[in-house]
């Protein structure tokens, strides 16, 4: 069975400073990895996704995410971090083993970035 | 802009109201997808659909009936809600079907839904 756990509910930074969101997976296949983001009274928009190619991923606003199999990781990471960043964030694995692609969503992680 | 329109963005409702939400998407995707999202709960996949034929309903109460008139336009009719129905809901959609690399699921902005 696939599973995804963000390890933090909640994450603080100051602007400028960096940005770490922990996600942990566990998949029986070969896994596709995305990142979500959802900002207040918003849809979820694509950051970023992981489909078997380079392991290092960049996405959108400066973010990127690593695919570590050894340490079954995908932590989303940003090297300054924006007050426009201050969201909701969703690690997200796709069940590679069901037809219908479904959606593993992790727990979220609430980004606060102070000034 | 995601190229996925859900309307209306918010609705307020009786719990013997009977109301639609509709969803929208011009980007050529084969599989449209409700979601639901509570407060302190991960996103619940409600209904998968691919060229129009529903093939997936994850145990949702009958009170939610989607629809799928052609593979742009995608419905969920409410009937009888309760007030824990009271959620954000999500329209989503993807080229196809499938857990395949690369099948990318784009959302849209979501319809807030309360039910008084």
């Amino acid at each position: 069975a696939q599973s995804v756990t963000q390890l933090d509910s909640h994450v603080s930074v100051s602007e400028g400073t960096p940005v770490l969101l922990r996600c942990n997976y566990s998949s029986s296949y070969s896994p596709s990895l995305f990142w979500y983001v959802q900002h207040p009274n918003k849809g979820l928009q694509l950051l970023l996704k992981y489909t078997s190619a380079a392991t290092l991923v960049k996405g959108i606003n400066g973010f990127e995410a690593e695919f570590k199999k050894s340490e079954t990781s995908f932590h989303l990471t940003k090297p300054s971090a924006h007050m426009s960043d201050a969201a909701e964030y969703f690690c997200v694995v796709s069940d590679g083993s069901s037809n219908t692609g479904k959606l593993i969503f992790g727990q979220g992680t609430t980004l606060q970035v102070k000034p | 802009e995601t190229g996925v329109t859900q309307t209306p963005r918010h609705l307020v409702m009786g719990m013997t109201n009977k109301k639609s939400l509709k969803c929208e998407q011009h980007l050529g995707h084969n599989a449209m997808y409700w979601y639901k999202q509570s407060a302190k709960k991960p996103l619940e996949l409600m209904f998968v659909y691919s060229l129009e034929e529903r093939v997936e309903n994850n145990s949702v109460p009958s009170r939610f009936s989607p629809e799928c008139p052609n593979s742009s336009h995608l419905f969920l009719h409410l009937h009888t809600l309760q007030p824990e129905d009271s959620a954000l809901y999500l329209c989503a959609s993807s080229q196809d079907m499938g857990g395949y690399p690369g099948n990318t699921i784009y959302f849209g902005e979501g319809s807030w839904l309360t039910v008084v």
